[in-house]
């Protein structure tokens, strides 16, 4: 199992222009997160889906957008990219919410608004 | 709003020393605990996790760490650390059953000197 994987890896912007970062998992879990890890900050959460269908805000949302394309796939729209917005951001699934079950990290994508 | 403290920014040690990294949080329900370790460039991996039963909890590599409920604590330890546990290592939290958001602290550096 390839668990949980991101793209692209890297990904260079300037202000204002738009992207698409994909996520999918094959674990077969019904929730999907994604964070963005900033120096200092730790990972904060911008986004997740409980189940297929749904979507939530979570703790940084404002210039984010994501769709819940099926249950394998999680994708955050960056529709008009900030300086603010340069950070590394992390996919990450999880089966059951809550019940000692552990998020799956992907490996990241560092992307960089100039 | 639920929070995660950690109280060391950057940890240096030397190797076969021994190794306790704070972690306190906010909320005062019941809560789901989580270590996770970020070795240079890499993605986020989980160390241990506690929901339920015995407070002290080991994981892989020979870490444990210890739940003190009125303390709101959840120190991870090492009796003797490697140059290879080298890493940033996260504390994170939440609020048990149903809950989606997992709330990081802003992590603790490890540097282990050969």
């Amino acid at each position: 199992n390839a668990g949980v994987t991101q793209t692209p890896k890297f990904q260079v912007l300037k202000t204002g222009q738009s992207m698409t970062l994909q996520c999918a998992q094959d674990m077969n879990h019904n929730s999907m997160y994604w964070y963005r890890q900033d120096p200092g900050m730790g990972l904060r959460l911008i986004y997740y889906s409980a189940s297929e269908g749904t979507t939530d805000k979570g703790e940084v949302p404002n210039g984010y957008n994501v769709s819940r394309l099926n249950k394998r796939e999680f994708s955050l729209r960056l529709e008009s990219a900030a300086p603010s917005q340069t950070s590394v951001y992390f996919c990450a699934s999880s089966s059951l919410p809550g019940q000692g079950s552990e998020q799956y990290f992907g490996p990241g994508t560092r992307l960089t608004v100039t | 709003a639920q929070s995660v403290s950690q109280h060391n920014h950057h940890v240096i040690l030397s190797e076969a020393a021994s190794l306790e990294l704070g972690c306190n949080y906010s909320y005062g329900g019941t809560v789901n605990l989580f270590w996770y370790v970020q070795y240079p460039g890499q993605h986020l991996q989980l160390l241990l996790k506690y929901f339920s039963g015995d407070p002290l909890v080991k994981g892989i590599k020979g870490f444990e760490a210890e739940f003190i409920k009125s303390k709101f604590s959840f120190n991870l330890r090492k009796p003797s650390v490697q140059w290879s546990d080298t890493a940033e290592y996260f504390c994170a939290v939440n609020r048990g059953a149903g809950s989606y958001q997992l709330t990081f602290g802003k992590g603790t550096k490890l540097s282990v000197i050969p």
